[in-house]
């Protein structure tokens, strides 16, 4: 079974440029999750689809990011227009849907996005 | 509000030392889990082991073990016989009930030969 998949691995652009992210869950995997690692400190939670409804954004550090689960299938997250903080390292989450009662998710993560922003 | 501490930033140690990674976390919560997660250097985090807070018993798989202390709020992950793949950055995690997880800083293995 194929792991979470992300594009780009790597992403160099210039300040006040546009770059998109993909993530590609798990098969199956209802729940979908971003997160972010800058430089040194600690990973950092963005926001969280269940299917293609945003559960919970509430990591989301402001409106220059846009994160979309169309069909609840692969998400995109946009950061339009990126700033210099914007750079680090994005990783996308995926895990099973919520059984009854149960929370007890095991979130399986991608290789990441590297993006620099110069 | 929920935190996890991870004291080390970097060990180094040779080949066949053990080495004992320390996981400090806080909670309100009596209902949580927590999780060990390992990259590798070519960057994905790899989900090695998740514990609840209603499970004190420690856990041994090959090399690895795991210690959890409620007592001490303290979630610490061994290597034993340490190898050169054991290379990498692990991050320890804190989950309560629906919310997302909150990571340490990570802690920074290097095994040399």
């Amino acid at each position: 079974e194929a792991g979470v998949t992300q594009f780009p691995s790597h992403s160099v652009i210039e300040k006040g440029q546009t770059v998109t992210l993909r993530c590609d869950p798990i098969s199956g995997h209802d729940n979908l999750y971003w997160y972010r690692r800058v430089m040194g400190k600690e990973i950092k939670f963005l926001l969280h689809f269940v299917k293609e409804s945003k559960q919970d954004e509430s990591g989301m550090p402001n409106n220059r990011f846009l994160a979309e689960r169309t069909g609840g299938t692969y998400s995109t997250l946009k950061v339009q227009p990126a700033e210099l903080e914007d750079s680090g390292v994005y990783f996308c989450a995926s895990s099973q849907p919520f059984g009854a009662g149960s929370h007890t998710d095991t979130q399986y993560f991608g290789p990441g996005t590297r993006l620099t922003v110069l | 509000a929920q935190k996890v501490t991870q004291a080390q930033t970097e060990i180094s140690v040779v080949e066949k030392e053990d080495v004992t990674l320390d996981c400090v976390y806080e909670t309100r919560d009596t209902t949580y889990y927590l999780f060990w997660y390992k990259q590798p250097p070519s960057g994905e985090l790899v989900f090695l082991i998740r514990r609840n807070s209603f499970d004190e018993q420690n856990e041994i798989s090959g090399r690895y073990s795991w210690n959890f202390q409620k007592s001490t709020s303290s979630f610490n992950f061994t290597i034993t016989a340490s190898q050169v793949v054991d290379s990498a950055v692990y991050f320890c995690a804190l989950k309560q009930g629906y919310s997302t997880l909150t990571f340490g800083k990570g802690t920074m293995l290097l095994v040399s030969p």
